[in-house]
């Protein structure tokens, strides 16, 4: 299976501060990767798709890139609500499994 | 709008079945891949599996493959996850998820999740 590694673990940043999350994949998965954003108590949100592509009612603020075997989120300027951990996510083609990455937290500083 | 509600939160003993379900409304059940998630504070997200309700196409994650059944039923939009005999290893949160894609490379919706704990 295409193994994700998500870096780093936790961030810890002020309200207003730009977040950079990775997400790396053991192989390539060209453009089929998933952000999603998870707060306590709560299902997983869908934030990016393919790649780059923000979901519906996504703020801009969340932008996203990256290729193959490397990826980035970004999120211009943290908000309150932006805090919790973030979750890649792909499902290249062919038979391999659809698999996560181990998320990355994003705790007030 | 689109919504998917889960069966609520189970407390088995091992050896026991349950079946756990998810009934969508909002959007044609029948157009859609509908998938189930595993989050474990040990493994995090896990993808468990995922059907068609459509074709009846259903496909499973290996290491979950003949240890769980995944089911849809058309007739009342509600996609299932059965067990026959639980393992206290089968405690976790179980979500399902909608994917747009037809690909299924991505989920955009999902239920509130359910508690299942296995425990003697």
């Amino acid at each position: 299976e295409i193994v994700l590694t998500q870096s780093p673990a936790t961030l810890s940043l002020s309200p207003g501060e730009r977040a950079t999350l990775s997400c790396r994949a053991s192989e390539s998965v060209s453009y089929s990767l998933a952000w999603y954003q998870q707060k306590p108590g709560q299902a997983p949100r869908l934030l990016i798709y393919d790649a780059s592509n923000r979901a519906t009612g996504i703020p801009a603020r969340f932008s996203a890139s990256g290729s193959g075997t490397d990826f980035t989120l970004t999120i211009s300027s943290l908000e309150a609500e932006d805090f919790g951990v973030y979750y890649c996510q792909q499902r290249s083609s062919g038979p391999r499994p659809l698999t996560f990455g181990g998320g990355t937290k994003v705790e007030i500083k | 709008e689109v919504q998917l509600v889960q069966s609520g939160a189970e407390v088995k003993k091992p050896g026991e079945s349950l079946k756990i379900s998810c009934q969508a409304s909002g959007y044609s059940f029948t157009t859609y891949w509908i998938g189930w998630v595993r989050q474990t504070p040990g493994k995090g997200l896990e993808w468990v599996g995922i059907a068609h309700p459509g074709d009846s196409d259903i496909r499973y994650n290996a290491p979950f493959h003949g240890h769980v059944t995944i089911s849809v039923d058309e007739s009342n939009n509600t996609a299932y996850l059965h067990w026959s005999s639980l393992k206290a290893s089968d405690s976790a949160i179980y979500y399902c998820a909608r994917s747009q894609s037809n690909d299924w490379t991505f989920f955009d919706h999902w239920g509130q999740g359910a508690l299942v704990t296995v425990t003697s």
